[in-house]
């Protein structure tokens, strides 16, 4: 079974310019999630699609967005980036488990990374 | 709220010995899911190990176990044999039940084998 797709790999923008980086979960996942990772700041939870809709968001402005398609695709979107913005974006897809979600076990793609200029 | 700290930035360790990378962890929830994932230079992040809070046995996978003591919200990860491989970041990670899907991770820890 194929892993979960993340692409572009590299990207290099310039401040103000908008980016979208795409995410293909593992077949069958229907939950996809999209975390920032800096070495300032850590692992940070971006925001989380399921079933199309977005069911959860991290502490991040309005910029940064998202969705989710039909066959679980999603992209994320980040507007007028800022040098900060620079930084590896991971998506995880897991199964969607109802009854003990605490269980999931998310699966990373191997990330795009960002620089901003 | 959850938090996840690791308190070893980094660690050294032979080739073929075993090593243990400490993680504790403090939630409110009475039920979550304990991870550990590996992330090499390339970026990936692996997952490695998963223990939930009521099980009775620590979890194990291959050379990885989970040395788990929920009575002092510790999830420490031993790798046995350790392989120039290994060399990587670990990242202790959790889950609670509130239906929130977010890991919350740790700042990760940079294993280095010699040799």
């Amino acid at each position: 079974k194929a892993g979960v797709t993340q692409t572009p790999r590299y990207l290099i923008k310039t401040r103000g310019q908008q980016v979208t980086l795409s995410c293909s979960p593992i077949s069958g996942h229907r939950s996809v999630s999209w975390y920032q990772q800096t070495p300032g700041q850590g692992l940070q939870f971006l925001f989380e699609y399921f079933s199309e809709t977005q069911r959860n968001k991290g502490n991040f402005p309005g910029r940064f967005s998202g969705r989710q398609f039909s066959n679980s695709r999603s992209e994320m979107n980040v507007s007028t980036l800022e040098l900060g913005d620079s930084a590896l974006y991971l998506c995880a897809s897991s199964l969607v488990l109802v009854t003990l979600p605490f269980q999931e076990t998310q699966y990373f793609g191997p990330g795009t990374r960002l620089l901003v200029l | 709220a959850q938090k996840i700290t690791q308190t070893q930035p980094g660690m050294f360790v032979q080739e073929k010995e075993a090593v243990t990378l400490d993680c504790t962890y403090d939630t409110s929830d009475p039920s979550y899911g304990l991870f550990w994932y590996k992330q090499p230079s390339s970026g990936e992040m692996i997952f490695l190990i998963y223990q939930g809070s009521y099980d009775q046995q620590n979890a194990t996978e291959g050379r990885y176990s989970l040395n788990f003591q929920k009575a002092r919200k510790s999830a420490n990860l031993v790798i046995s044999a350790s392989q120039l491989g290994d060399s990587a970041m670990y990242f202790c990670a959790m889950r609670g039940d509130t239906g929130r899907r977010a890991l919350t991770f740790g700042s990760g820890t940079r294993l280095q084998v010699q040799p």
